[in-house]
C-alpha cells in the first residue's frame, strides 16, 4: 500500500504570498490531520478533517485554512505568509481518526518564507 | 491547557547501555503515542498506548503508560547506534499534543 504523500516537498515563498500544500492519505483512510513543526514551537496541531468536514482545529490564526475532498485528499492554505510560517508541514492519515488508531505521517513539505 | 513534557531533552548514550525517556502530561488522558523522527525525515509511529498499565515492546524499545501518574516511559535496552533519532511522545486530548522531543545520540 502506498504511504501518505505530500506535495510539494520543498517550497520557497516571500512574505505576503499565499501557499497551498497537498496531502494524499493512504488509500481507505478518511481522516487527515495537519501539523506544523518548527525548532522553536515543536510539533503543533493545525486541524483535522474527516469526510470533508473539519472536526478539530488548533490555535492558529485564520490565515491557516484547509479542506478535504471527497477522495479524502486534503489541502491546506496559508495566506499572507509571514517569516514565522517557515516550517515543516506534516500531514497524517488514519482510517477513521479515532484515537487508538496508528496515525501515518507523510514526508512533509518544507516551507521557507523569505 | 494540556502540557506534555519530556525528560531529558538531549541524551547521549553509549552503545550497550540502558536508559529511560520520561513523558509527563498535565491533564487526564488515557491514550498516548510514541514516535521516532530521523533528521530531516517524517515521524514514524512506534507505539500506541491505550489504557492504564499498557506496556508494549518492539526490539530494544519498551513503552509503558501510567495514567494515574500521568506518565509514560520509553525504555531503551542495550542501545545501538541505529536508535539515534529524536523521540516524541504525544498525548490525546481531542488532538495530539506533542512533547518537545528527546534527541538521542548513541555512540560506540
Amino acid at each position: 500500500k502506498a504511504g501518505v504523500t505530500q506535495t510539494p516537498r520543498y517550497l520557497i515563498k516571500t512574505r505576503g504570498q499565499q501557499v497551498t500544500l497537498s496531502c494524499s492519505p493512504i488509500s481507505g483512510h478518511r481522516s487527515v490531520s495537519w501539523y506544523q513543526q518548527t525548532p522553536g514551537q515543536g510539533l503543533q496541531f493545525l486541524f483535522e478533517y474527516f469526510s470533508e468536514t473539519q472536526r478539530n482545529k488548533g490555535n492558529f490564526p485564520g490565515r491557516f485554512s484547509g479542506r478535504q475532498f471527497s477522495n479524502s485528499r486534503s489541502e491546506m492554505n496559508v495566506s499572507t505568509l509571514e517569516l514565522g510560517d517557515s516550517a515543516l508541514y506534516l500531514c497524517a492519515s488514519s482510517p477513521s481518526g479515532s484515537w487508538g488508531e496508528t496515525q501515518y505521517f507523510g514526508p512533509g513539505t518544507r516551507l521557507l518564507v523569505l | 491547557e494540556l502540557k506534555v513534557e519530556q525528560n531529558p531533552l538531549f541524551l547521549s548514550m553509549q552503545e550497550g547501555k540502558n536508559y529511560t525517556i520520561y513523558c509527563n502530561y498535565s491533564t487526564t488522558s488515557d491514550r498516548l503515542y510514541w514516535y521516532r523522527q530521523d533528521p530531516g525525515k517524517s515521524l514514524e509511529s512506534l507505539f500506541v498506548l491505550l489504557s492504564n498499565g499498557a506496556v508494549k515492546q518492539e526490539g530494544r524499545l519498551m513503552a509503558s503508560l501510567d495514567t494515574k501518574a500521568r506518565l509514560s516511559t520509553l525504555h531503551i535496552t542495550a542501545a545501538v547506534h541505529d536508535l539515534s533519532a529524536t523521540y516524541f511522545c504525544a498525548v490525546v486530548r481531542g488532538k495530539l499534543i506533542f512533547g518537545q522531543g528527546t534527541e538521542l545520540s548513541v555512540k560506540p
